[in-house]
Parts: C-alpha cells; sequence; structure tokens
C-alpha cells in the first residue's frame, strides 16, 4: 500500500459526458501528479500539482483539467468525453516539487466510455 | 529532452534463472533513470533510482541496474527470478519536469 489513495476505482460512462476523479496523497506529500495509461498510448505524464500550485505539464487535452485544494488533496476533471479516453488514470505523490522525486502511486482509476 | 527506449516488450525466463530487462536512453545532458514496476491491477512502485552517484543501483527484491555511459544503457537485472517478479516493468527518464515513461516489458516467468 502506497499510502495515495484514488477513487472511484472503477467508472463507467458515456461519450460527451463529464466526470471528476479524486486523488488524497501521502500523508505529508505536498506533489501530486496525474497519468494516463492505455493500450495505444501508454503510460503519460499529464499534469504535476505542487501546494496548491501548478508546477508542471504535459500531454494534457485542454478538455481535461485539474486542480490540488488546500488540503492536499487534488482532482482530475475530464469533460466531453471520447472514447479514446477510455483508460487508466493514475495519481503520484512526492515530498517535494521535484519531479525527478521518488513518486508513490496510487492503485488507479479505470475509466470506460461507451 | 530525455527519453528512454525498452528493447524488449515481452521476456520470460524460467523460475531461478537471471532476469535482464533491456532499456537505453538519449539525452544530452546527464540523465535522471528509474526502473518501475506493476503488478497486475495494482499501481507503479519504484524499483530503483540512477542518481549519478555510483554507475551500479542497487534497487528493492533483488533487482539492480547498471548505468553504461559508453552504450547509453540502463539494464534492469536480478540474479535468479521469482514467481512473484512476473510483472510489467518502466523504464523511464526524467526530463523538463517530467517523467517519461518507456513502453514497458512484460516479464513472464516460467514455472
Amino acid at each position: 500500500d502506497s499510502g495515495v489513495t484514488q477513487t472511484p476505482k472503477h467508472l463507467i460512462t458515456a461519450t460527451g459526458q463529464r466526470v471528476t476523479l479524486r486523488c488524497s496523497p501521502r500523508s505529508g506529500d505536498l506533489s501530486v501528479y496525474w497519468y494516463q495509461q492505455s493500450l495505444d498510448q501508454g503510460l503519460q505524464f499529464l499534469i504535476q500539482y505542487y501546494n496548491g500550485e501548478e508546477r508542471a505539464k504535459g500531454n494534457i487535452l485542454e478538455r481535461f483539467s485539474a486542480q490540488q485544494f488546500p488540503d492536499l488533496h487534488s482532482e482530475l476533471n475530464l469533460s466531453s468525453l471520447e472514447l479514446g479516453d477510455s483508460a487508466l488514470y493514475f495519481c503520484a505523490s512526492s515530498v517535494g516539487g521535484s519531479g525527478g522525486a521518488k513518486q508513490f502511486f496510487g492503485p488507479g482509476t479505470r475509466l470506460t466510455v461507451l | 529532452a530525455q527519453s528512454v527506449t525498452q528493447l524488449d516488450s515481452h521476456v520470460s525466463v524460467s523460475e531461478g534463472t537471471p532476469v535482464l530487462l533491456r532499456c537505453n536512453y538519449s539525452s544530452s545532458y546527464s540523465p535522471s533513470l528509474f526502473w518501475y514496476v506493476q503488478h497486475p491491477n495494482k499501481g507503479l512502485q519504484l524499483l530503483l533510482k540512477y542518481t549519478s552517484a555510483a554507475t551500479l543501483v542497487k534497487g528493492i527484491n533483488g533487482f539492480e541496474a547498471e548505468f553504461k555511459k559508453s552504450e547509453t544503457s540502463f539494464h534492469l537485472t536480478k540474479p535468479s527470478a521469482h514467481m512473484s517478479d512476473a510483472a510489467e516493468y518502466f523504464c523511464v527518464g526524467f526530463g523538463n519536469e517530467k517523467l517519461t515513461f518507456g513502453t514497458g516489458t512484460r516479464l513472464t516467468i516460467i514455472p
């Protein structure tokens, strides 16, 4: 158990809909990272927040957005969903702000878009 | 930018035999490299991290990796495979403030 929690574990929705994925980092960790794992794209970094502020951005679509709240939990919002958004979405956390630090990964949220 | 290439998509070894998972990197700078493991239906776990302090890096569960600048390689090895090692392994580079994952190597252990 990494100490990072993600909810929900599974999510099934329809095209065009909007969903919110939630992540709680390990106690004491200030950085939260979001990743997408799909069969065709592999594992991709989406975005990082550090202590409430956006720190780094990867291949995140404009239809996707994220935020980190004062209690350090984070939410990833996916809107206007398409079939290709079906994937496993991971959250990770680390103590510091550098993405090169050891990251602890949550179990993931599996999103299925029908 | 840091990029990594995993040379094998699938490796099968017998239990008790050595494991070799290959990774090459490309970078104009001194790289930061990692190996992560993903067990079925689980999140990723860090196996080891290259910090440039030593070319031979020891990780968890008996794994180690050797950084070879002349070959731009960072191969992962283990002397004796165990059934519990069956998983997907990712070679990962760090650059431009983000982790870049290789395409993964699925390790199968034959009893």
